[in-house]
């Protein structure tokens, strides 16, 4: 799987958009971009994923750069309870075998009042 | 609504004990999960199975072992529990037709070894 690099933390005014990056350099052409959020003592909720298009669903959009090396996962309103530890991962999808979810330390997104 | 239920939020066990941790799916998924979750560390996986009695070694296996009998119940034993293992731990089901975007986990359970 390809190595992705967030920020350690982050902010951003309630009603804002919050903008969180991710660097996957050496991401290659069969992985997707998946974003993963953990509320405070809760599991990790899935949020959107992509493969080279621009995505948006219900809770974020998820622009890719052309060269696929990194992305940006947008809140378009953030409020206080999207305060949380974001995940970006890479990871091929195929089916039939079993998939290992790994995580990094993901970015910690506080969203100010 | 609940799609994946760990046994307990919180334990409190003693240096040596047995534990078991239960993780119940139901949603019919063949690949389940145990991570722990340390403060600065993210998630590490630390066993995962793709079937019934079929289980494999994640990145931090030692210390642990793990049971899948049924499809839908997976757990994770500490054989003689170590404060060293202390942690939140999370349970993960994931249907393999839909690759991490169907990845749903349980609330975690915290476990403090005393």
């Amino acid at each position: 799987d390809a190595k992705t690099t967030q920020p350690t933390s982050m902010d951003c005014a309630e009603g804002r958009a919050a903008n969180l990056p991710c660097n996957h350099s050496t991401i290659s052409g069969n992985e997707y971009v998946y974003w993963y959020r953990q509320i405070h003592s809760q599991g990790p909720q899935y949020i959107i994923h992509g493969l080279k298009n621009n995505e948006t669903n219900e809770m974020a959009s998820l622009i890719i750069t052309e060269d696929r090396k990194s992305s940006t996962l947008i809140l378009p309103h953030a409020t206080l309870r999207d305060t949380a530890v974001y995940y970006c991962i890479v990871r091929v999808v195929f089916s039939g075998s079993a998939r290992q979810l790994t995580f990094g330390s993901g970015t910690q997104l506080t969203v100010l009042p | 609504d609940v799609k994946v239920t760990q046994s307990s939020r919180y334990l409190v066990k003693r240096t040596g004990e047995k534990v078991f941790l239960e993780c119940v799916q139901d949603m019919d998924h063949e690949n389940m999960f145990w991570y722990r979750q340390d403060p600065g560390l993210g998630l590490r996986l630390i066993y995962f199975s793709y079937d019934v009695k079929m289980k494999e070694k994640g990145d931090i296996p030692e210390g642990y072992s793990v049971s899948r009998e049924k499809k839908e119940r997976f757990s994770l034993i500490l054989e003689s529990a170590s404060t060293n293992q202390t942690s939140m731990y999370l349970c993960a089901s994931i249907d393999p037709d839909r690759g991490l975007a169907e990845a749903f986990f349980g609330q975690g359970t915290r476990l403090t070894v005393v």
